[in-house]
């Protein structure tokens, strides 16, 4: 079946740095890939939605892509502030049964003052 | 914007223990979910409805039962509450499925002593 990993656990970084977390997925069809975002105490919510491979999706700074050939999907940022910290998750549109969403396990972003 | 709520937003209970956790969604979506979160495992679906009266299972849904009473209203259901069930839980509903973006609630931490 459908499947997302999402290797990186923790990220920390400074403000201004540069952000880049990257996943790797497998579909047998056209994949449908996202990022959400999930602050403190709250539920996830979407971040950018990505449908074709190789066009940017892109919302408030952050960017994302997804490659066929190396079936990688990656979201970065150029300059990351402290407000950026949260847990990023890599999810996938399940496309051969349920239409469900795949969660990756998730990435912790910190960024110090 | 979706407004997704869950009650309680905390839960204690004892092994054995009967649990219903409740979610109510004002945005008219046809589809609602129930997932938990946990460390490592990002979040699973336990099970999810098209409508009302209407149930699916999702991809963890042993000791879970679940009722979709109105489009607006969906319950999940712990008869025999265990340890293994402590958990994060989330409620988010979408328009559709596959593509669709899902709006999630605040969430109810359970915990099962």
């Amino acid at each position: 079946g459908d499947s997302v990993t999402q290797m990186q656990g923790q990220v920390t970084l400074s403000e201004d740095d540069f952000l880049f977390i990257n996943c790797t997925y497998s579909t047998t069809w056209y994949p449908t890939l996202f990022w959400y975002v999930q602050y403190p105490g709250e539920g996830p919510q979407l971040l950018l939605k990505v449908t074709t491979a190789n066009n940017k999706g892109i919302s408030r700074g952050f960017e994302a892509t997804y490659d066929k050939g190396t079936t990688s999907f990656h979201l970065q940022k150029a300059s990351v502030q402290e407000s950026d910290s949260a847990v990023y998750y890599c999810v996938l549109g399940e496309s051969s049964g349920s239409w469900q969403l795949i969660f990756g396990s998730g990435t912790q972003l910190t960024v110090m003052p | 914007e979706a407004a997704v709520t869950q009650s309680p937003r905390n839960k204690v209970t004892v092994t054995g223990g009967n649990v219903t956790l409740s979610c109510r969604q004002t945005n008219s979506h046809n589809y609602m979910y129930w997932y938990r979160q946990d460390t490592g495992h990002g979040l699973r679906l336990i099970h999810y409805s098209y409508g009302a009266g209407n149930l699916q299972i999702g991809d963890v849904p042993d000791g879970y039962k679940a009722t979709r009473t109105t489009q607006e209203d969906f319950f999940l259901l712990l008869e025999l509450a265990s340890p293994s069930q402590t958990s994060l839980y989330f409620c988010a509903s979408s328009v559709g499925t596959g593509n669709a973006e899902q709006f999630f609630g605040p969430g109810t931490r359970l915990t099962v002593l």
